[in-house]
């Protein structure tokens, strides 16, 4: 257990609906990371947030968004789903905003859209 | 941040050394070494990382070459739970400021194989 929890682990769902996924970092953790990782991609950042504030963004979707809540967790919403949007979605959390050091990822949410 | 270039697959008998190389001759002056790995389909894991001085801790060693254009990730003992994907990344320690903050870029890695 890494101490990132990600809910749900899995998630099917069909063409044009929305979903949300969870995060809650580690204990301590400030910052928020979002990864997609699909076969053809890789890990492709998508946004973080530091303390409820946005920080840096990746090429996230116009259908993607994301939020940091007061309690430190975050959702990542998915929107108006395609078939392309099937992928492993993990989280990490760090203490600092601004270092690639100690990301901790959680095991991630598998997202099928069929 | 500078490009690193991996070799795709590398094999390792069970008990010897892994060296997996990372190339980063663009590499500026105030950026560090980060490397992760990924077990299959689980989340990547912190291994370890340096800027100059070759790093060692509980998982492996750092071993960066003196003009910092080259690096090795050594994992002394190679087990059958060491098969994973493994990313060299480049980049600066902090990033205050700019618009990348604490964005890791992930390249494709170096798929490793350990054999008994």
């Amino acid at each position: 257990d890494s101490g990132v929890t990600q809910t749900p682990k899995h998630l099917i769902t069909a063409t044009g609906q929305r979903v949300t996924l969870r995060c809650s970092p580690r204990s301590g953790d400030l910052s928020v990371y979002w990864y997609q990782q699909s076969l053809d991609q890789g890990l492709q950042f998508l946004i973080q947030y530091y303390n409820g504030e946005e920080r840096a963004k990746g090429n996230i979707l116009e259908r993607f968004s994301a939020q940091q809540f007061p309690d430190l967790h975050s959702e990542l919403n998915l929107s108006s789903l395609e078939l392309g949007d099937s992928a492993l979605y993990f989280c990490a959390s760090s203490v600092y905003s601004d270092t690639g050091v100690g990301y901790t990822f959680g095991s991630g949410t598998r997202l099928t859209v069929v | 941040d500078a490009k690193t270039t991996q070799p795709t697959s590398m094999d390792c008998a069970e008990g010897r050394a892994a060296n997996l190389p990372c190339n980063h001759s663009t590499i500026s002056g105030n950026e560090y070494v980060y490397w992760y790995r990924q077990i299959h389909s689980q989340g990547p894991q912190y291994i370890i990382h340096g800027l100059k001085n070759n790093e060692t801790n509980e998982m492996a060693s750092l071993i960066i070459t003196e003009d910092r254009k080259s690096s090795t990730l050594i994992l002394p003992h190679a087990t059958l739970r060491d098969t994973a994907v493994y990313y060299c990344i480049v980049r600066v320690a902090t990033n205050a400021g700019g618009t990348s903050y604490g964005k890791l870029t992930f390249g494709q890695g170096t798929i490793l194989t350990v054999h008994p």
